[in-house]
C-alpha cells in the first residue's frame, strides 16, 4: 500500500465550485505539506502543518484553505475555484530530520 | 532566502550515454540538498540527498551527485542512461530554519533516444 495517498486522482470542475482534495498518510510523520506544480515553475508550497494544531501559509496560499483533521489527514480546499488554479497538486509528508519529504501520487485538477 | 536554478529546461540523450543535470542553489549556510525524479503520472521520488560529509553522494537507480560549495552546485550524474530514466528531475534545497521549507527548482525534463 502507498504511504501517502491522495483522492481524487483527477477532477474536473467549474469556476466558482468548492473543491476538496484529500491526503492521508501511514508514515507516522507529523509534518504534512500541500504543493502545486505548474509547467516550468516546479513545485510551490501552498500550506504546511507541523502537527494537528499547527497550520502555516506557504508562498501561494491565496484562494486556498486547509484542514488537519488528524495526524494522518490533511485536506486542501478551494472555496471558489478559478481557472488559474488548474494544476497538479501534491501532498507530502516530512521528517523533522533535514526535512526529507515523501510525496503522494498527485491530483490533477482542471477548472473550466 | 533560498533559491534553486536548473539551467536546462529539457535534455535529450541517447540510451547508454552519460548524463549530467545541473543544479545551482543560493543559500547562506550549508544547505540540505535533494534530487527528486517524477515519472509520467507519478509523484516525486527521492533519488538522493546531501546533508554533510562526503560531497559525492550515491543514490538509487545508479545516480550520483556531487556537492561543490565553491560553485554552489549539486549536479546529478549517471554514467549510462536507460530508456526508463526518461522523466522530470527536480533539484531542491532545504535548511533548518524556523520555517523548515524546501525550495524546488523548475525541473529538467529528460528524454532518452533508443
Amino acid at each position: 500500500d502507498a504511504d501517502v495517498t491522495q483522492t481524487p486522482r483527477n477532477r474536473i470542475t467549474k469556476t466558482g465550485k468548492r473543491i476538496m482534495l484529500e491526503c492521508s498518510q501511514t508514515k507516522g510523520h507529523d509534518r504534512m505539506y500541500w504543493y502545486r506544480q505548474d509547467p516550468g515553475l516546479g513545485l510551490r508550497l501552498i500550506y504546511y502543518s507541523f502537527d494537528v494544531k499547527d497550520i502555516n501559509k506557504g508562498e501561494i496560499s491565496d484562494g486556498y484553505s486547509v484542514s488537519r483533521q488528524a495526524q494522518a489527514k490533511f485536506s486542501l480546499s478551494l472555496e471558489s475555484a478559478i481557472p488559474n488554479q488548474t494544476a497538479l497538486y501534491f501532498c507530502a509528508t516530512g521528517t523533522p530530520a533535514y526535512n526529507e519529504q515523501f510525496f503522494g501520487p498527485g491530483t490533477r485538477l482542471t477548472v473550466l | 532566502a533560498q533559491s534553486v536554478t536548473q539551467p536546462d529546461i529539457h535534455i535529450t540523450v541517447s540510451e547508454g550515454a552519460s548524463l549530467e543535470l545541473r543544479c545551482n542553489y543560493s543559500y547562506g549556510a550549508t544547505p540540505y540538498l535533494f534530487w527528486y525524479v517524477q515519472s509520467p503520472g507519478q509523484g516525486l521520488q527521492l533519488l538522493l540527498k546531501y546533508f554533510s560529509g562526503d560531497t559525492l553522494v550515491q543514490g538509487i537507480k545508479g545516480f550520483e551527485a556531487e556537492f561543490k560549495r565553491s560553485q554552489s552546485s549539486f549536479n546529478l550524474r549517471k554514467p549510462s542512461v536507460h530508456w526508463s530514466d526518461a522523466a522530470e528531475y527536480f533539484c531542491a534545497v532545504g535548511a533548518e530554519t524556523s520555517y523548515d521549507k524546501v525550495i524546488f527548482g523548475p525541473g529538467t525534463s529528460l528524454s532518452v533516444i533508443p
